[in-house]
């Protein structure tokens, strides 16, 4: 079955760092992938896509990368702000159904 | 330009009862999802519509039903409501099938 894997483990790092986000997915070929940002009690806002066809994709301090030979995507956040403390989510998407499918989420905790 | 709406936003429910939820896609969206966020599941698909038609349904029993309005709006419908059925029930849209999804900021619902 498709299994979605980030690491459930928070991410501490020291602000003005670059964060970094792994996704890596198995027994699935997405045709595009997005990454989103929770925060408590609040909906995911949608932050990034990427497609099968492009490597790498960049908005302001955001960057995403796809290996679909890796099965994998990373997200990257440079010169990080406590503002930024949120769980990020990762979600492939096939191209049959265009339905993604979310990972469980990584907790992001930027410290002052 | 206004963003999903979810209401209400808190329900408070007991056992066997139903409850419908109403989500509000933002202006030209036309397909609609509804998901379901736990904290032992992470967000898990319940189904799709677009056109005011199911176009995609996730693994979830019969007791989860929904549909769609001539004006994109959405209903989601729960009958015979059970302990488990205690979520953030998250409504999102988007353009068509392969954009990204804006979510709104749920309801939550919780079972006594």
């Amino acid at each position: 079955s498709q299994k979605i894997e980030q690491n459930s483990e928070a991410l501490n790092i020291q602000e003005g760092k670059t964060a970094t986000l792994t996704c890596n997915y198995t027994n699935y070929s997405p045709a595009y992938l997005q990454w989103y940002r929770q925060d408590p009690g609040r909906g995911p806002v949608f932050l990034l896509l990427i497609r099968e066809n492009e490597k790498e994709k960049r908005k302001e301090r955001l960057k995403v990368t796809f290996d679909t030979t890796l099965k994998q995507s990373l997200f990257h956040i440079t010169a990080s702000q406590p503002a930024d403390s949120a769980t990020y989510l990762c979600a492939p998407a096939s191209g049959g159904s265009y339905i993604p499918t979310f990972g469980r989420g990584t907790s992001l905790i930027v410290h002052p | 330009k206004a963003g999903v709406t979810q209401t209400p936003r808190y329900l408070i429910k007991t056992r066997g009862q139903q409850v419908t939820l109403s989500c509000s896609p933002i202006s030209g969206h036309r397909s609609v999802s509804w998901y379901q966020q736990t904290p032992g599941q992470g967000l898990q698909f319940l189904f799709e519509y677009f056109s005011e038609t199911q176009r995609n349904k996730g693994n979830f029993p019969g007791r989860f039903s929904g549909r769609q309005f001539s004006n994109s709006r959405s209903e989601m419908n729960v009958s015979t409501l059970e302990l488990g059925d205690s979520a953030l029930y998250l409504c999102a849209s988007s353009r068509q099938g392969d954009q990204p999804q804006h979510f709104g900021d749920g309801t939550r619902l919780s079972i006594l």
